[in-house]
C-alpha cells in the first residue's frame, strides 16, 4: 500500500507570493490533516478535512486555507507569503471511522526568501 | 486534551532497552495515550497507543500506570535507527467525541549511542 504522498518535496518562494501544496492520502483514507513544523513552534495543527469538509481548524491566519477533493486528495494554500511561513508542512491521513493512528507524509519544505 | 510532560533528552546504548517516560496527570477517562516519533527530516511515525491496558506491537511496548497519570514507552532493543524525537500525546477517542487534532509537545530527543 502506498503511503501518504506530498508534492513538491522542496519549494522556494518569494515574500508576497502564494503557494499551493498537495497531499495524496493512503488509498481508502478519507481524513487529511495538515501541520506546520518550525524550529521555534514545533508541530502545529493547521486544519483537517473529511469528506471534502473542513472539520477542524487550528490557530492560523486566514492566509492559510485548504480544500479536499472527492478522491480525498487535499491541497493547502498560503497566500501573501511571509518569511515566517518558512517551515516543513506535513500532511497526515487516517481512516477516520475508528480509533486509529495517523500516517504522515514526508512533508514539503517551504523556504520563503 | 490533557497536557503531557516529557524529559527533553535521553541517551541509550545500542542493544539496550530504551524507556521513555511521559506524565499526563490530568488525563480524562476517555483519553488515549499515543506515541509518535520523528526521525530527522521525516514526517512523524505512529508507534503505539493505549487506553489503560499495557500494549505491545512489533515496534514497542506501552506501559500505563494503574491511575493512568503516567506511561512509559519501551523500545526493547534500541538500534541507531531509533534515534529520533519521541512524542507522547493524549487525546480523546474519535468515537467518543468527534475528531481532535494531534497536539505535539516538545517530545524527548532519544540518542542511541553505538
Amino acid at each position: 500500500k502506498a503511503g501518504v504522498t506530498q508534492t513538491p518535496r522542496y519549494l522556494i518562494k518569494t515574500r508576497g507570493q502564494q503557494v499551493t501544496l498537495s497531499c495524496s492520502p493512503i488509498s481508502g483514507h478519507r481524513s487529511v490533516s495538515w501541520y506546520q513544523q518550525t524550529p521555534g513552534q514545533g508541530l502545529q495543527f493547521l486544519f483537517e478535512y473529511f469528506s471534502e469538509t473542513q472539520r477542524n481548524k487550528g490557530n492560523f491566519p486566514g492566509r492559510f486555507s485548504g480544500r479536499q477533493f472527492s478522491n480525498s486528495r487535499s491541497e493547502m494554500n498560503v497566500s501573501t507569503l511571509e518569511l515566517g511561513d518558512s517551515a516543513l508542512y506535513l500532511c497526515a491521513s487516517s481512516f477516520s471511522v475508528r480509533d486509529t493512528e495517523a500516517f504522515f507524509g514526508q512533508g514539503t519544505r517551504l523556504t520563503v526568501v | 486534551d490533557a497536557k503531557t510532560t516529557q524529559p527533553p533528552s535521553m541517551d541509550c546504548a545500542e542493544g539496550r532497552a530504551a524507556n521513555l517516560p511521559c506524565n499526563h496527570s490530568t488525563i480524562s477517562g476517555n483519553e488515549y495515550v499515543y506515541w509518535y516519533r520523528q526521525i530527522h527530516s521525516q514526517g512523524p511515525q505512529y508507534i503505539i497507543h493505549g487506553l489503560k491496558n499495557n500494549e505491545t506491537n512489533e515496534m514497542a511496548s506501552l506501559i500505563i500506570t494503574e491511575d493512568r497519570k503516567s506511561s512509559t514507552l519501551i523500545l526493547p532493543h534500541a538500534t541507531l535507527r531509533d534515534t529520533a524525537v519521541y512524542y507522547c500525546i493524549v487525546r480523546v477517542s474519535e468515537r467518543s467525541r468527534g475528531r481532535r487534532a494531534l497536539t505535539f509537545g516538545s517530545g524527548t530527543r532519544l540518542q542511541v549511542q553505538p
